[in-house]
């Protein structure tokens, strides 16, 4: 069955640091995979996807993802945070009948 | 990307009762789905709601508890039935087409408390 594992829970950096959040995924192809983002009280905003083509993926907000199949993983970067930055950040993978499964989220505090 | 739209943003409900979310999209689409998110939770699929025909639920969920209507391309409902405490979550509607690749965009939530 598809899985999606972001091992850290919550990660806390200074503002104007670089920022990588890690996601590993299971499944038996390569999947679509995507990263949103959840403000408080918000809904989830879709920060980038990939499906095929180039491994690395620009998304919105200045954040980009690096697809690495050998290691299954989807990890998400931005080079240096904002303020503006700070919110739930989930990794989803997704295929066939457009289901989407859901890692646990990262929870991202930027100290100012 | 659609513009989604859910009523009510929140509510607070007693135990028993039941609560129906609208779902509401600015064009048509093809695929819409509900989820759950219960606190410090990540999000878990209830069903896929299918225009003229029954929802598809996940394991786990089941029509009784949680009838879905989907009336049209731009529409559907989720109701919450005989709700207790454990229902207390945020419900969020997404839609996908698969002419835009497979992505969902979300709705902004309806925040339910059951008291």
């Amino acid at each position: 069955a598809q899985s999606v594992t972001q091992p850290d829970i919550h990660i806390t950096v200074s503002e104007g640091a670089s920022l990588e959040l890690r996601c590993n995924y299971s499944y038996g192809a390569t999947p679509y995979l995507f990263w949103y983002v959840q403000s408080p009280g918000q809904g989830l905003q879709l920060l980038l996807k990939y499906f095929s083509g180039d491994t690395l993926v620009q998304g919105i907000k200045g954040f980009e993802a690096e697809f690495k199949r050998s290691q299954s993983s989807f990890n998400l970067r931005k080079p240096s945070v904002h303020w503006s930055d700070a919110a739930e950040y989930f990794c989803a993978v997704g295929k066939g009948a457009q289901k989407l499964v859901f890692g646990q989220g990262t929870r991202l505090t930027i100290n100012p | 990307s659609a513009v989604i739209s859910q009523k009510p943003s929140r509510d607070i409900c007693q135990r028993g009762t039941s609560l129906t979310i609208q779902c509401q999209v600015d064009s048509q689409v093809t695929m819409m789905f509900w989820y759950r998110q219960q606190p410090g939770q990540s999000l878990t699929l209830i069903a896929t709601a299918n225009q003229g025909s029954e929802a598809t639920y996940e394991s786990g969920f089941v029509i009784d508890k949680f009838p879905i209507s989907r009336p049209n391309l731009t529409f559907s409902t989720l109701t919450v039935s005989n709700m207790s405490p454990e229902d207390s979550s945020i419900y969020l509607c997404s839609v996908g087409d698969r002419g835009v690749g497979y992505e969902q965009y979300f709705g902004p939530g309806t925040r339910l408390t059951v008291t």
